[in-house]
């Protein structure tokens, strides 16, 4: 059984690049998370799939931020336009839906962004 | 609002004692989970343990327990018989029943010396 994998690991940019980071949830796993973390705090929620439907986003997410999940499966987070303060550590996490209890949410290792 | 806070920026133990770290929560939900992850410095949060706001008793899994006190709103992590390998950061996070994001607190660092 394969964990959450991210790719890349880290990425280096120059203030006002796109890119785009992505997310391979456990396999059986149908809801899929973004987060991003910053330096001494706790991940903060960006957005939700359900399958390949984007049914939760947080206000951190602007307009510059989009996520995908066409098939359901794997997940992209694109930055455009990147700023200084995008630079932070992107976690992906994916659950099973469970009836009667909360989902437990698997994390992966992160890509680590930093913006120059 | 919901909320975590971690009075803990950092914890010493020595190892193979146990060690207590704090969490307290705030919200107004009467449905809810509480979870604990472990952050080493690679990066990757580990899942600990569970602990749902109707469960009378408090969760174990191996090494960790969570000291579940509901009047209190506190959800304090145990680490039994600490070893070197559980320096790391730990996060308590509280997740409601009506949406499908972790609210996380600000961590705890824990050193564990030889």
């Amino acid at each position: 059984d394969t964990g959450v994998s991210q790719d890349p690991r880290h990425k280096i940019t120059k203030r006002g690049q796109n890119v785009t980071f992505r997310c391979d949830p456990i396999s059986e796993h149908n809801r899929l998370y973004w987060y991003r973390q910053t330096l001494g705090q706790g991940p903060e929620f960006l957005t939700y799939f359900q399958n390949e439907a984007q049914l939760e986003k947080s206000r951190l997410l602007s307009d510059r931020f989009s996520a995908e999940r066409p098939k359901g499966s794997f997940s992209t987070l694109e930055i455009q336009r990147t700023e200084q303060g995008d630079s932070a550590m992107y976690l992906c996490a994916s659950s099973l839906a469970t009836s009667g209890s909360a989902d437990t949410q698997y994390f992966g290792p992160g890509t680590r962004l930093t913006v120059l | 609002a919901q909320k975590i806070t971690q009075t803990q920026p950092g914890m010493f133990v020595q190892e193979k004692e146990a060690v207590t770290l704090d969490c307290t929560y705030d919200t107004s939900d009467q449905s809810y989970g509480l979870f604990w992850y472990k952050q080493p410095s690679s990066g990757e949060m580990i899942f600990l343990i569970y602990q749902g706001s109707y469960d009378e008793q408090n969760a174990t899994e191996g090494r960790y327990s969570l000291n579940f006190q509901k009047a209190r709103k506190s959800a304090n992590l145990v680490i039994s018989a600490s070893q070197l390998g559980d320096s790391a950061m730990y996060f308590c996070a509280m997740i409601m029943d009506s949406s499908y994001k972790l609210i996380f607190g600000s961590g705890t660092r824990l050193l564990v010396r030889p």
